[in-house]
């Protein structure tokens, strides 16, 4: 069964850090495309980050870029969302989600920004 | 990048059909066959149903189809079960980033 763990939320004082860690068990870690989804209380699914099979490539959104870090290890099957400088507007719960990458042959992969899997999220509070 | 423009919330009956819609620009669905589509049961994990624009995840009903059209993307739910009742997100690619809409409530 393909399956995603979050963990390291909490609360957090506005400027803190925290580092969010998401376990993949089930299939093979390196196939993928993978990304941190967020959902702020009562508003809908932002797309924060995501990072390519190898880790050679990641792209943030605007509101992230220069604070969060997104990153990943093969040998733990494991990502991580690196978080500092955290703002009040930070505040949600966390998920993190496997794409439904091709594979193409000759280490060829090719995202669709679907995401397939879905872990259950971590909820970061920032506030003081 | 602004979100993309989902209704707040679309209704109908037990059996009928209703189509969701999903607007942004030449920049995101315009430009790209990335468009997905998410069931979202408050309280649990998001459910991909439709990724590619038309593309049915394997074990998705088919009663649940997806299409685009110019800027706007569409998933329809023909014969609306109760179950179907939940938070729909459209999402699409655009500039090495994901941009979500704002969500729609379906109610059964």
């Amino acid at each position: 069964e393909w399956q995603l763990v979050e963990s390291g939320g909490g609360l957090v004082q506005p400027g803190g850090s925290l580092r969010l860690s998401c376990a993949a068990s089930g299939f093979t870690f390196t196939c993928c495309w993978m990304s941190w989804v967020r959902q702020a209380p009562g508003k809908g699914l932002e797309w924060v980050a995501n990072i390519n099979q190898d880790g050679s490539e990641d792209y943030y959104v605007d509101s992230v870029k220069g604070r969060f870090t997104i990153s990943r290890d093969k040998a733990k099957n494991a990502l991580f969302l690196q978080m500092n400088s955290l703002r009040v507007e930070d505040t949600a719960v966390y998920y993190c989600a496997r794409d439904r990458t091709y594979y193409y042959g000759s280490g060829t992969y090719s995202p669709t920004y679907g995401m397939d899997v879905w872990g259950h999220g971590t909820t970061v509070t920032v506030s003081s | 990048q602004s979100a993309l423009t989902q209704p707040a919330s679309v209704s109908g009956s037990p059996g009928q059909s209703i189509t969701i819609s999903c607007t942004g620009t030449s920049s995101d669905i315009g430009a790209y066959n990335y468009v997905s589509w998410y069931r979202h049961y408050p309280g649990e994990a998001p459910q991909l149903m439709i990724y590619e624009v038309t593309n049915r995840v394997s074990g998705v009903s088919n009663r649940f189809s997806g299409s685009k059209s110019g800027n706007t993307a569409s998933l329809t739910i023909s014969g609306l079960q109760a179950e179907d009742e939940a938070d729909y997100f459209c999402s699409s690619y655009t500039n090495n980033k994901v941009i979500f809409g704002g969500g729609t409530k379906l109610t059964v």
